[in-house]
């Protein structure tokens, strides 16, 4: 099965600065990334995603790349603030036993420092 | 408001005592799934229901039944609890389980601890 693996699985900016988060999987049958955010107390919400046929996407301050020949992807906020202090999660979803898959990765806590 | 409920938000047990954990969607989706979410390993698929009376194992079934007799309601059943299923579990639905971009709406979770 797929296995996804997210790094660094804690991380401290300072407010303005960029936070960067890796991810790699396993399964090359991968076509779909989805990144969540958990902030405390509440479940987790889809932020961004990026399909297997594009290699970057940006919604104002966050983007995500993905390499599909290294099997890695990863998620860029930039000029970073308090807010976007969460737990944020990588996830690889395909198609398998008749239904999209989703694997998450083991979660980053973003702390961003006034 | 379109949402994922469970109750309960937090529960603390013992060793053995059955106990329920629901969840309700009022988005009318297909699709509806149980995660736990422990430290070092991020979210963890228990249970999945791709639409009413069809359910199937995730990756970490054991000790966990599930049933989806209505569309919008998935309970979660612990008949025997023991303290490895102290964890935070987490409820989510989607629209169907079929196409690449469905959306997975989370609940807000519940905290089991089992003593």
């Amino acid at each position: 099965g797929e296995n996804v693996e997210q790094h660094p699985s804690t991380l401290s900016v300072q407010e303005g600065d960029s936070a960067v988060i890796k991810c790699t999987y396993s399964d090359s049958a991968s076509n779909y990334f989805p990144w969540y955010k958990q902030e405390l107390g509440k479940g987790p919400q889809l932020i961004i995603d990026i399909r297997s046929n594009v290699g970057e996407k940006k919604d104002q301050r966050i983007a995500v790349t993905l390499n599909k020949t290294a099997k890695h992807f990863s998620l860029h906020i930039t000029e970073t603030q308090p807010e976007d202090s969460a737990v944020y999660f990588c996830a690889a979803s395909s198609y398998s036993g008749g239904y999209q898959k989703v694997t998450f990765g083991t979660g980053t806590k973003l702390q961003v420092i006034p | 408001e379109a949402q994922v409920t469970q109750n309960p938000r937090y529960l603390i047990t013992v060793t053995g005592k059955k106990l329920t954990v629901t969840c309700s969607q009022n988005m009318n989706h297909e699709y509806m799934s149980w995660y736990r979410q422990d430290p070092g390993l991020g979210l963890r698929q228990i249970y999945y229901s791709m639409n009413v009376e069809v359910t199937d194992k995730g990756d970490v079934p054991e000790g966990y039944k599930v049933s989806r007799k209505e569309k919008r309601n998935f309970p979660l059943i612990l008949e025997s609890p023991s303290p490895n299923q102290t964890s935070l579990y987490f409820c989510a639905s989607s629209f169907s389980a079929g196409d690449l971009t469905d959306t997975q709406y989370f609940g807000p979770g519940t905290r089991l601890t089992v003593l």
